[in-house]
């Protein structure tokens, strides 16, 4: 089944803590993208990926880190966590850059 | 920069009444629209687009029409069910060789309720 996997799935973490949030994709796409939702903000993208060892800031990629070492996997990285990055991530990847497929979420709270 | 504007929500019909949700957009030259869905603890599934003006999208019974003339891609659908309760995203994408291309630009997401 083609589709985007993310984990975990809920995070609950303390300030300062590194964490890193997994992204995988089975559908031989080269563009990923992380996204955070906010209520009344929509999705915001914070990096993106246009293939392998490629990647570019999004609109809010402060606090942030990604890698692509694979074209499967896109790693998003908090190396430290605040509570202002308490939020719903989205991964999401596209074969060409329009239309994106989305994993299913992580729910990430910082105290 | 890119923007998309919805109709602030909530929004809550009966079931099979008539459904439209607003979109406005700006970016320059002719942006790719989509209309995306997010059900309950879901992520959110690409429910229809277009990709140049007066091309009208569907699935499911929705519609949604690419108006350049006035930016817009208002999302619309004649008789709602309850299983339609989800919350709806506008978004757009700049085309191949625009400096946006590969990020999606969302509005801030209308919260649709229908009851039986």
């Amino acid at each position: 089944e083609a589709q985007v996997t993310q984990n975990p799935r809920y995070l609950i973490t303390v300030t300062g803590k590194k964490l890193t949030v997994t992204c995988s994709q089975n559908m031989n796409h080269e563009y990923m993208s992380w996204y955070r939702q906010d209520p009344g903000l929509g999705l915001r993208q914070i990096y993106y990926s246009m293939n392998v060892e490629v990647t570019d800031k999004g609109d809010v990629p402060e606090g942030y880190k990604v890698s692509r070492k694979e074209k499967r996997n896109f790693p998003l990285i908090l190396e430290s966590p605040s509570p202002n990055q308490t939020s719903l991530y989205f991964c999401a990847s596209s074969p060409g850059g329009e239309t994106q497929y989305f994993g299913p979420g992580t729910r990430l709270l910082v105290l | 920069g890119n923007s998309v504007t919805q109709m602030e929500g909530p929004v809550t019909l009966s079931e099979e009444a008539f459904l439209t949700i607003n979109c406005t957009y700006t970016a320059t030259g002719y942006p790719s629209l989509f209309w995306y869905v997010q059900y309950p603890g879901e992520g959110l599934q690409l429910l229809l687009k277009a990709t140049k003006a007066d091309d009208k999208g569907s699935n499911k019974g929705f519609e949604a029409t690419y108006r350049k003339e006035t930016t817009s891609f208002h999302l619309e659908k004649g008789s709602v069910q309850v299983s339609d309760s989800a919350v709806y995203f506008c978004a757009l994408s700049d085309p191949p060789g625009g400096t946006s291309y590969g990020k999606l630009t969302f509005g801030q997401g209308t919260i649709l309720t229908v009851h039986p």
